[in-house]
This record gives structure tokens, C-alpha cells and sequence, in this order.
């Protein structure tokens, strides 16, 4: 079968720095996509992956292992605006997306 | 932000009987889908469409059925709600299904059956 693993919650302070990781085991393989979603809201893209490697947009980075199934969302100097879940979806070899359950992130001051 | 709606936003409704909700979308998008969203599960793919008539299953499809008429709107009806549906739904629409094509999402529907 195909699955998505990441933690259920997360803490972090303000002003820190987060990764969430993300595992995959899917029936291939045609990218990696971050999403963010506040509470309430849909879903927003953050980031893509296809190759391995680190993609960098701004304050938030993405990495991706093809050869370990494994991604990592790395968020930056933390604002309490990224209290939000954390979304991973791995495009499979019908193109369809397989969705994580998703990491709730709580920042504290 | 993607012009994609969808309506309504919020509904309760009785079991056994018929919902439809709708997508429309501005965007002149190929792709639509519809997928619900349920504490502890990950985004579930109920039914998709690559164009005009043309529609598909996803993990999901029992209990529900779709149709695209036109290239902007995407109906997704429950022929006979349960309470299993009670779920929030979201549409979304993307330009190709390759590449780095993202998929942008409606603000999603909350549907209670009771």
C-alpha cells in the first residue's frame, strides 16, 4: 500500500528554527509537495521537490532522499503566523497526490 | 489566489437524503478534484476530472458520484448521505498533473449529516 508518515504535533519557541520530517513509501515516484493549512482554511502550497536536494524559498527550505523516501520541512526564525499544519503529498506514478495526515505545528513565545 | 469557489460552504442535512456541492473554478483549469478531509486521516481523493466528461475515481468513491458539464464547474453529489460523510470537502483545480503543476484549493465545504 502506499503511505505518507509524519508526527501528529509539534512545539517550538518563537524566533527558532523547526524541521518536520516526512516519510514516503509510494508506487512511484513524480515529486514531493509542502503544503501549509491554518486551522479553518485550505491547504496552501509551500514547496516542490523532484530531485534531491535542498530547495530554499525564503524562511522555509525543503529537502528531499528519492533513495530514502524521506523529506524534511525546515522552517526559520519562527513567527507565531506559522502555527498552522504542515501537509506532505507525494505525486505517485498515476500523477495522483497520496496525502500525509499532516503535523500541527504550535509555536509559544 | 487561484479563483476557485465553492457552495455551499457550510450544510447540514439528514441521513439517506441527496447533497450536491459545487466547484467553480476561473481559472480555465484542465484538472478538478474533489477530496474530503477527516481528523487523523490525510487529504482522501474522492473523484477526479481531466476535462469536460471526463471523470474518475479516486480511494474513495463509494457513496458519491460527479459530473463535469462545463470546464468551470465540478459537482459532487452523495446520492444518500450518512452519517460517515459528515467530513469537510475540498475542491481543487491545477493546470497539468505533471511537473511542478500544484494543485490550488477551494475554501471547502463542511457538510454534517445527522
Amino acid at each position: 500500500g502506499q503511505n505518507i508518515d509524519q508526527p501528529t504535533e509539534m512545539t517550538a519557541t518563537e524566533g527558532a528554527i523547526v524541521q518536520i520530517n516526512c516519510t514516503y513509501q509510494t508506487s512511484g515516484f513524480n515529486g514531493l509537495f509542502w503544503y501549509q493549512q491554518h486551522a479553518g482554511e485550505a491547504p496552501t502550497f509551500l514547496s516542490y521537490n523532484v530531485l534531491d536536494g535542498l530547495e530554499e524559498k525564503g524562511r522555509f527550505s525543503s529537502f528531499l532522499s528519492r533513495s530514502k523516501g524521506y523529506s524534511y520541512l525546515l522552517l526559520k526564525e519562527l513567527q507565531m503566523k506559522d502555527s498552522a499544519s504542515y501537509l506532505c503529498a507525494v505525486r505517485d506514478s498515476n500523477y495522483q497526490l497520496i496525502w500525509g495526515a499532516g503535523t500541527k505545528l504550535i509555536i509559544k513565545p | 489566489d487561484a479563483g476557485i469557489t465553492q457552495s455551499p460552504r457550510h450544510k447540514v442535512t439528514e441521513t439517506g437524503t441527496p447533497v450536491t456541492l459545487r466547484c467553480h473554478q476561473t481559472e480555465n483549469h484542465r484538472y478538478m478534484y474533489w477530496y474530503r478531509q477527516d481528523p487523523g486521516h490525510g487529504l482522501r481523493l474522492i473523484h477526479y476530472s481531466y476535462g469536460v466528461k471526463d471523470t474518475d475515481k479516486g480511494e474513495v468513491s463509494d457513496g458519491y458520484s460527479v459530473s463535469r458539464s462545463k470546464t468551470e464547474d465540478f459537482l459532487l453529489t452523495l446520492e444518500s448521505a450518512t452519517s460517515s460523510q459528515t467530513s469537510v470537502y475540498f475542491c481543487a483545480i491545477s493546470e497539468r498533473e505533471d511537473s511542478s503543476y500544484e494543485q490550488y484549493f477551494g475554501p471547502g465545504t463542511r457538510l454534517t449529516v445527522t
